[in-house]
């Protein structure tokens, strides 16, 4: 069974940095481009970062270019999301979502986890 | 970007309604669209990918048409648990963007 599960959000202050995982299992985690998707409090989803299987490949949203970088550990099985110089429009839950397609940056999120919370307030 | 618009923002149907959603994109996508269903307070799930195509495991009743630039989510008969927010997704080019969302409640 696929499973995804995200921890390391938290209260943080604007301008602070913050580091999510993504816990991967029940898949050959190596094989799939990864996404960060974000959802802020009543609002639609927007997507963030991808990463693609050999991490050769990363785009992110230009909301959080120079800001947020995404990475992997493919012996970990593990997704990463490092936020830096958060902002309060930076509050949302982050999901992380796995790519069904077998190409760099497809865009088809087959799986998500269940989110993290990430309120940025003083 | 490419803009994608849903409509409408919200609905309210009975049970066994036959319920449609569109969705717009601002430009040619193909067939490079996704259609997703989330609950209150839980992630996003997948039903229709590539436009028609029924994700494994997702009731029949679903369904969804389209390509170029104009889309269709149809269920066919309504059900008490479809309640939910529906959005649409484009992955032809980056960023990849999403619609603004349905809000499906029943009467």
């Amino acid at each position: 069974e696929v499973q995804l599960v995200e921890s390391g959000g938290g209260l943080v202050k604007p301008g602070g940095s913050l580091r999510l995982s993504c816990a991967a299992s029940g898949f050959t985690f190596s094989s799939h481009t990864m996404n960060w998707v974000r959802q802020a409090p009543g609002k639609g989803l927007e997507w963030v970062s991808s990463i693609s299987s050999t991490s050769s490949y990363i785009h992110h949203a230009d909301s959080v270019k120079g800001r947020f970088t995404i990475s992997r550990d493919n012996a970990k099985n593990s997704l990463y999301l490092q936020m830096n110089s958060l902002r309060a429009e930076d509050t949302a839950v982050y999901y992380c979502a796995r790519d069904g397609i077998l190409i760099p940056a497809a865009g088809l999120f087959d799986y998500w986890g269940q989110g993290s919370l990430v309120t940025v307030s003083s | 970007d490419i803009q994608m618009t849903q409509s409408p923002s919200s609905l309210s149907a009975s049970v066994g309604d036959r319920v449609t959603i569109t969705c717009q994109a601002s430009q040619d996508i193909s067939n490079y669209l996704n259609w997703y269903q989330q609950k209150p307070g839980k992630a996003p799930k997948l039903l229709i990918y590539d436009a028609s195509n029924l994700e494994t495991g997702v009731p029949s009743r679903f369904s969804g048409s389209g390509s170029g630039t104009k889309f269709t989510f149809t269920i066919s008969s309504l059900q008490p648990e479809d309640i939910g927010t529906y959005y649409c997704q484009q992955y032809h080019n980056l960023p990849i963007t999403f619609g603004q969302g349905t809000r499906l409640e029943i009467k």
